[in-house]
């Protein structure tokens, strides 16, 4: 089975922190994402990242950054934490698209539920 | 842009009830649709997905129909358990840029014994 790690389930910080979210996937895939999901909007894409080193912007990308220096691990980070990123947050994993792989699901974390006072 | 717009919940039912959770999307070209459903204090996992007009996704006793002339993609079970008891979201990704998946707001479901 594939294996999403959310390295914590429960997360207290206070504003102004810089904060890293890590995520972890063990079944070699080059898609990885960070998506944020509150009550009512559903999940919104942050950022999402289709090999090492490589990064586009998500749809909410505003006061968030992410890093991959490794093909396994996708790592979320709040430059200066606010109240406003108060929510929890998915990372997910998926082969990249093309030839024999087509619409390859996304692989979902379990969630950290950030709280940002 | 694209979209999914899902009905809004709670949707509550008894055990082995008929559920039906609406969706219907907005999108150019030809998308691929998903079920995913999240059960309490855990992630999202997908449930079934079509990838064309009329392909029919299932898993566990849900079913739903890619229908494209009416852009529908309805969630379908015949009797509810009360394990069925998650958040039920709707998602479609495009083919030029299938990476991304645009999500409903979900539909919390309960079954009461």
């Amino acid at each position: 089975d594939v294996k999403v790690t959310q390295s914590s389930r429960y997360l207290v910080k206070r504003t102004g922190e810089k904060v890293f979210l890590e995520c972890v996937q063990d079944m070699d895939h080059e898609n990885m994402f960070w998506y944020r999901q509150d009550p009512g909007l559903g999940l919104r894409l942050i950022y999402f990242s289709y090999d090492v080193k490589m990064k586009e912007k998500g749809d909410i990308p505003e006061g968030y950054s992410v890093s991959r220096e490794k093909k396994e691990r996708f790592s979320l980070i709040l430059e200066s934490a606010s109240t406003n990123q108060t929510s929890m947050y998915l990372c997910a994993s998926s082969h990249k698209q093309g030839g024999l792989k087509i619409n390859q699901p996304q692989h979902f974390g379990d969630g950290t539920r950030l709280s940002i006072l | 842009g694209d979209s999914v717009t899902q009905m809004e919940g709670p949707v509550t039912l008894s055990e082995e009830a008929f559920l039906t959770i609406n969706c219907t999307y907005t999108a150019t070209g030809y998308p691929s649709l998903f079920w995913y459903v999240q059960y309490p204090g855990e992630g999202l996992q997908l449930l079934l997905k079509a990838t064309k007009a009329d392909d029919k996704g299932s898993n566990k006793g849900f079913e739903a129909t890619y229908r494209k002339e009416t852009t529908s993609f309805h969630l379908e079970k015949g009797s509810v358990q009360v394990s069925d008891s998650a958040v039920y979201f709707c998602a479609l990704t495009r083919m030029d840029s299938s990476y991304k998946l645009i999500f409903g707001s979900g539909t919390r479901l309960l079954v009461r014994p």
